[in-house]
């Protein structure tokens, strides 16, 4: 099945800064998502995004299908962006969606 | 707004004990989902439904069953507890009707969670 691989698994930031988080993928897809997990466990999809740019706010999200990669912006971080972003890809030759093992990010005020 | 409810937040469990975890969706979504979250491994995914009565397995089944009698809920079921079912269990829905395929790729919408405890 397909391999999902995220990096770095932990980012500590001050309130304010930018960050980039990383997925990278073992073979060709064309679906994945981003979601945030919340340090209460709550999981909401952040976005839909299997090629192209995608921006909502301060997070924006790009995907290069064919390098077997996707990047998620966050600008201006804000300590309410502290949790555990993953993503998530669907494997239809296996009928799955695939987990990566997330980043954690924390931001401190 | 779409909401997931799951009928605990935190449930401890014995060894050998048969455990029910219920999902509720109130937005008529076609598909359901179970996963279980443990640290360093991500979301993995123990079952899914597609329609009323219909259940696929995902990647770790093993241990665990499923029922969806009703659109709206679905319940996951652990037979006989073990210690290594110590996880969080997270349930979600996606609207795509279909089989498989748009059940993968449709927007999930999840369950706030419940935290279960074999001891």
């Amino acid at each position: 099945g397909i391999q999902v691989e995220q990096s770095p698994p932990d980012l500590i930031l001050q309130e304010g800064a930018n960050s980039t988080l990383r997925c990278n993928f073992s073979d060709s897809v064309n679906n994945l998502q981003w979601f945030h997990q919340n340090p209460w466990g709550q999981l909401i999809n952040l976005f839909y995004i299997p090629s192209g740019t995608k921006q909502n706010g301060r997070l924006s999200a790009t995907t290069v299908a064919t390098e077997r990669y996707s990047l998620l912006y966050i600008s201006s971080s804000q300590t309410t962006d502290s949790g555990v972003y993953f993503c998530a890809v669907a494997d239809f030759g296996n009928e799955k969606l695939t987990f990566g093992t997330g980043t954690r990010l924390t931001i401190i005020p | 707004d779409v909401k997931v409810t799951q009928s605990s937040r935190y449930l401890v469990k014995r060894t050998g004990e048969k455990v029910f975890l219920e999902c509720v969706q109130d937005m008529d979504h076609e598909n359901m989902f179970w996963y279980r979250q443990d640290p360093g491994l991500g979301l993995r995914l123990i079952y899914f439904s597609y329609d009323v009565k219909m259940k696929e397995k995902g990647d770790i089944p093993e241990g665990y069953s499923v029922s969806r009698e009703k659109k709206e809920r679905f319940s996951l079921i652990l037979e006989s507890a073990s210690t290594n079912q110590t996880s969080m269990y997270l349930c979600a829905s996606s609207l795509l009707s279909g089989t498989v395929l748009p059940a993968l790729t449709d927007t999930q919408y999840f369950g706030p969670g419940t935290r279960l405890t074999v001891l």
